[in-house]
């Protein structure tokens, strides 16, 4: 099955750009995962990339996705201190559609 | 979009007891619905798969006479913790993907169990 993971802790500054990693084993994921966990709290989507793509944008988040690398990356721009959470990425098996999903990151904002 | 909620948000029992967790599709059919199970400070990971009229499957390592599952309608999948023990504390969460696009899954909020 697939096999993800992320570096464990990130710090920023407020208004620098975040930049989360992660990597998997799993080629045949047919999309790919952001999500976003405040603390006590559930899973929110943030974004997602099929995998026949290398970029989306969408207002400050940019995914990156490097096939040939296995490796995918999160970018969050003009980081805020309410972006500090836990991120996961996550990826689905072909097929099976319930998702693996890495160690997660912490992120923290200092402002 | 969708939406997902879990019943109860918290539950405290006491060890032995055993604890049921509902999870509801609110505003469309879900033949297929997710559990993982989130200790502290770590990922999620896939505890079985739910599905409607049929047995649950189970991931390798999870009990299934422990963790009882039962998809009894398209909208409701339930999960029972039985003989629960302190062990089984953890935050226990649930999905379901979109049948139609079935390119996204959404969550429930979780439910945080401890056990005493």
């Amino acid at each position: 099955g697939e096999d993800v993971e992320q570096s464990l802790f990130l710090s920023v500054r407020e208004g620098d750009s975040s930049v989360i990693n992660c990597t998997y084993t799993d080629s045949s994921s047919t999309y790919l995962y952001w999500y976003k966990q405040e603390p006590g709290a559930g899973l929110q989507l943030l974004t997602y990339i099929f995998s026949n793509m290398d970029m989306k944008q969408d207002q400050r988040l940019t995914v990156l996705l490097n096939k040939k690398d296995k490796h995918l990356s999160l970018r969050i721009a003009d980081t805020q201190t309410g972006d500090s959470a836990i991120y996961f990425c996550a990826g689905a098996d072909t097929g099976r559609r319930a998702l693996t999903f890495g160690s997660g990151t912490r992120l923290q904002v200092q402002p | 979009g969708a939406v997902v909620s879990q019943h109860p948000s918290w539950v405290i029992c006491k060890s032995g007891t055993s604890v049921k967790i509902e999870c509801r599709s609110l505003d469309f059919q879900a033949t297929t619905m997710f559990w993982y199970r989130q200790f502290p400070k770590q990922s999620l990971m896939l505890m079985a798969t739910s599905n409607e009229g049929s047995k649950a499957t189970y991931e390798q390592g999870v009990e299934k006479d422990k963790f009882l599952i039962n998809h009894a309608s398209l909208t409701l999948s339930t999960l029972t913790v039985t003989s629960a023990h302190p062990e089984d504390s953890s935050f226990y969460i649930c999905s379901a993907p979109d049948r139609v696009s079935n390119n996204e899954q959404f969550f429930g909020p979780g439910t945080r169990l401890t056990v005493l």
